[in-house]
Parts: C-alpha cells; sequence; structure tokens
C-alpha cells in the first residue's frame, strides 16, 4: 500500500511569515500534485510536478519534487489570510490513473 | 455544465438504509473516479471508470458498495445498508485521458453522507 505523510498536520502563522509543507513516502510516484480544498468544496488542482528534482513556482508557492519521486514539498513565501485553507499532497501511481492523498495540512493564516 | 457536479450535496440516512449518490462530470471527459473523504483526513481512492468500463475497483471497502456507469457519462455510488462508518464525504472527479501520465482530475463538491 503506498501512503503519502504530510506534516505538519495543523499550521497557524501570522500574515507576512513564510511556511512549508512536507510530503514524504517510501513509494515512487509517477507524478505528485497539490491541491488546495475549502469548505465544503472538492480539492482544486495548484501545481502537479513529475520530473524528479522539479521545481514549479505560482507566484508565492514554490513546489518541488524530490530527485527520488518520493517526497515533495510546498513553500509559501509572505503568507497572506487568503492562503488559508487545506493543502493536500496526491501521488500519481505507476500504472494507474488513481491519486493517493496525504491526509493533508490545515493551514491558517492570522491578520 | 462548466464543472463536476454531484447529488444531493446532504444525506442522511438511517443504518441499514440504501442510498444512491450521482456524479455528473464534464462533458466528454473519458475518465471518473469516486473518493471517500473522512472528517480531517485525506480523500481515499474508491473506483475508477474508463468510459462504461469499470477498470479499478480496489478501494471500495466492502461488497456493499457499488458503482456503475452505464453509458459513460453519470456515475451513481450506490452504497447498501449503510453502516455509522459509511459516514464521510464522497468525492467525484473526472479527467480525460492520455496514455501514460497522471490527467489532472477535477472534483464535484462532495456528497456529505451522515449515517444515523
Amino acid at each position: 500500500t503506498q501512503l503519502l505523510e504530510q506534516s505538519p498536520q495543523f499550521l497557524s502563522i501570522q500574515e507576512g511569515e513564510n511556511l512549508t509543507v512536507y510530503c514524504n513516502s517510501s513509494s515512487v510516484f509517477s507524478s505528485l500534485q497539490w491541491y488546495r480544498q475549502e469548505p465544503g468544496e472538492g480539492p482544486v488542482l495548484l501545481v502537479t510536478v513529475v520530473t524528479g528534482g522539479e521545481v514549479k513556482k505560482l507566484k508565492r508557492l514554490t513546489f518541488q519534487f524530490g530527485d527520488a519521486r518520493k517526497d515533495s514539498s510546498l513553500h509559501i513565501t509572505a503568507a497572506q489570510p487568503g492562503d488559508t485553507g487545506l493543502y493536500l499532497c496526491a501521488g500519481g501511481v505507476q500504472g494507474a490513473q488513481k491519486l493517493v492523498f496525504g491526509q493533508g495540512t490545515r493551514l491558517t493564516i492570522n491578520p | 455544465g462548466a464543472g463536476v457536479s454531484q447529488s444531493p450535496r446532504y444525506k442522511v440516512a438511517k443504518r441499514g438504509q440504501d442510498v444512491a449518490l450521482r456524479c455528473d462530470p464534464i462533458s466528454g471527459h473519458v475518465s471518473l473516479f469516486w473518493y471517500q473523504q473522512a472528517l480531517g483526513q485525506g480523500p481515499e481512492f474508491l473506483t475508477y471508470f474508463q468510459n462504461e468500463a469499470q477498470l479499478d475497483k480496489s478501494g471500495l471497502p466492502s461488497d456493499r458498495f457499488f458503482a456503475e456507469r452505464p453509458e459513460g457519462s453519470v456515475s451513481t455510488l450506490k452504497i447498501q445498508r449503510t453502516q455509522q462508518e459509511d459516514s464521510a464525504v464522497y468525492l467525484c472527479a473526472s479527467s480525460s485521458w492520455t496514455s501514460g501520465v497522471v490527467n489532472e482530475q477535477f472534483f464535484g463538491p462532495g456528497t456529505r453522507l451522515t449515517v444515523l
């Protein structure tokens, strides 16, 4: 069974601070996706990383896929209250179309 | 429609009742997925369709869970003889399909099932 462990599970910081969320596994994934989920809604894709070592930036968000394609990180610079939400990492299973999700990081940015 | 829709949005069932949850995927999307999301957890894969064919049902927790997509569009997830542990949000997602890659999945808002 492939598992993804996210840390921290909860994070509450002040506006303007930086933060990093980690997603780790002992398994290799074909891709790693990061989603954001708001209450009462389904997850919305933020980014997909495919190549080991790949780094993608989305405004203040930086995503990295580990060299061995087993782990990933999400770094947010100068966090804003609008960044508040549940962040989920999801690994693409090799040879299949399904995703394996981490348990999520609930992020709260305080004004 | 513009996105994935699910109905009902909320369902309360008494233990032992059967329920049916509907998913309308994005028009033209070949792939359809069902996930179960328990409170405070990430979604867990239940089953996957490519058109009308159910190619993966490895995540269905028991034989009380059944999914179908008879015409390759709308899908229904049926849970028979519901139990309290079935209480969760059931998410449907659809995607286009390209061989060899994991395609972006577009999620619906989910159906929150509460079994009393």
